[in-house]
């Protein structure tokens, strides 16, 4: 059983380029949470979706970024027009319909230039 | 939303003396408390997790208590080896509102040989 699988796992975007991360969950798991982490610091929850739905998007920034995860293929976070304050390692996790045990991909880790 | 306050920020022990690392939330409702360990450019992973019908669990040199009165839980860790090293991060979830773990900011264990 594979794990949670992100990609791509380093991401070199331009100001005002688009980042499309990938999040694959494990295999029966059918939800997915996105969280971001900057330097030093901890993880910030951003969004939490179940197959065709977003549950909550409290932690998303209002503008520019989005999610969704689609009844077939991996889940996917963008984020438009990035800026410098875009950097950071981006982690998805996934855990089972029964259960709140999460566990995480390896994360995507965007450089904005 | 729930909050969780992580401390210390930064913990220093001698090589096969104990750690403990402790947490506080805010929101009564939450029911689990998963506890991560995150090594440099690494994934978090779950180290050990308890729910909130039960006081104390042990894995092997990890245990994990609960307080539920007082809303804090921590970790120990006894006879502390140099790969103990890491960040470790407490969670909270099962409150009112998203299924989503909201994270402390986390402690940075360093193991002294």
């Amino acid at each position: 059983n594979a794990g949670v699988m992100q990609n791509p796992r380093h991401l070199v975007r331009r100001r005002g380029q688009e980042a499309r991360l990938r999040c694959s969950p494990m295999k029966g798991h059918s939800h997915v949470y996105w969280y971001r982490q900057l330097p030093e610091e901890g993880l910030k929850f951003m969004v939490y979706l179940q197959k065709e739905n977003i549950i909550d998007e409290s932690g998303m920034p209002k503008e520019r970024f989005s999610a969704e995860f689609p009844k077939e293929g991996p889940s996917i976070l963008r984020i438009q027009q990035v800026v410098r304050g875009d950097s950071a390692a981006y982690f998805c996790a996934s855990s089972p319909q029964e259960g709140n045990e999460a566990f995480f991909g390896q994360g995507t880790r965007l450089t904005v230039v | 939303g729930e909050n969780v306050e992580q401390h210390p920020s930064t913990l220093s022990v001698q090589e096969g003396d104990s750690a403990v690392i402790k947490c506080t939330y805010s929101d009564s409702a939450s029911n689990y408390f998963p506890w991560y360990k995150q090594e440099l450019g690494k994934r978090p992973q779950l180290i050990i997790d308890i729910r909130s019908n039960v006081g104390e669990k042990k894995d092997q040199r990890i245990a994990v208590t609960l307080n539920k009165t007082a809303k804090h839980f921590s970790l120990h860790i006894t006879e502390t080896q140099p790969e103990d090293s890491a960040v470790y991060f407490c969670a909270a979830s099962g409150g009112g509102g998203a299924d989503g773990l909201t994270f402390g900011k986390g402690t940075h264990l360093i193991i002294q040989p």
